[in-house]
């Protein structure tokens, strides 16, 4: 049981360029999610999910996009990055009840 | 709209001192409440969470924290700390009526605990 995982761990990318974050749980939680973690300012969401086929914007989602084919995996899509998405962006799930959330490693992005 | 204040960024304490980190939240309905714990360069762990019952609630590594509803406060506190409880608390909040199970995460409180 390996939680939730994400790939890559770090990844530069020049200004203009578009990546991928994947996001993969292995505890059949309906409920995923994606923050960016920037210093002295916590957790912010970007998109969150509650089941396959279902998205919705969460506080700071502009220049991202997901998408949920399946109850597994939560993809970030990032197009065209910019300077402000240098960031650590932390992928979650959770299953309905208590709200308790489950925390990927992380992704480090440094948009240069 | 909920917010979290987490009253304090930077704790520093001296090894086996108490301590506190204190929490405020605003919420116009009832709440579930949490405490996270982030290690350098990890993901965050759940450290303790209060759903209902009993308003203090305890982790399996000494750290406890009391839910006050008349203060909309949730503090942190823990009788006598070790180097390894060095890393970043957040506090969170979440609707317990809702339906999209979001979390309002505060700013952090990172502790740094001195031999």
């Amino acid at each position: 049981n390996a939680g939730v995982t994400q790939t890559p761990k770090f990844r530069i990318l020049k200004i203009g360029q578009s990546m991928t974050l994947q996001c993969t749980q292995d505890m059949n939680h309906n409920y995923m999610y994606w923050y960016r973690q920037d210093p002295g300012m916590g957790l912010k969401l970007i998109y969150y999910s509650v089941g396959a086929g279902i998205t919705d914007k969460g506080e700071v989602p502009n220049g991202y996009n997901v998408s949920r084919s399946t109850t597994e995996d939560f993809p970030l899509r990032l197009e065209l990055a910019a300077p402000s998405q240098t960031s650590v962006y932390f992928c979650a799930s959770s299953s309905t009840g208590d709200n308790e959330q489950y925390f990927g490693p992380g992704t480090r992005l440094t948009v240069t | 709209a909920q917010s979290v204040t987490q009253l304090d960024s930077q704790v520093p304490v001296f090894e086996e001192a108490p301590v506190e980190l204190r929490c405020n939240y605003s919420s116009s309905v009832s709440v579930y409440l949490f405490w996270y714990v982030q290690y350098p360069n990890q993901g965050l762990q759940l450290l303790l969470k209060y759903l209902s019952g009993s308003t203090l609630v305890e982790s399996i590594n000494g750290f406890e924290a009391e839910f006050n509803k008349s203060q909309t406060s949730f503090h942190l506190r823990k009788p006598s700390v070790h180097i390894s409880d060095t890393a970043e608390y957040f506090c969170a909040v979440s609707d317990n009526g809702g339906s999209n199970y979001k979390l309002t995460f505060g700013k952090g409180t990172l502790l740094t605990v001195n031999p």
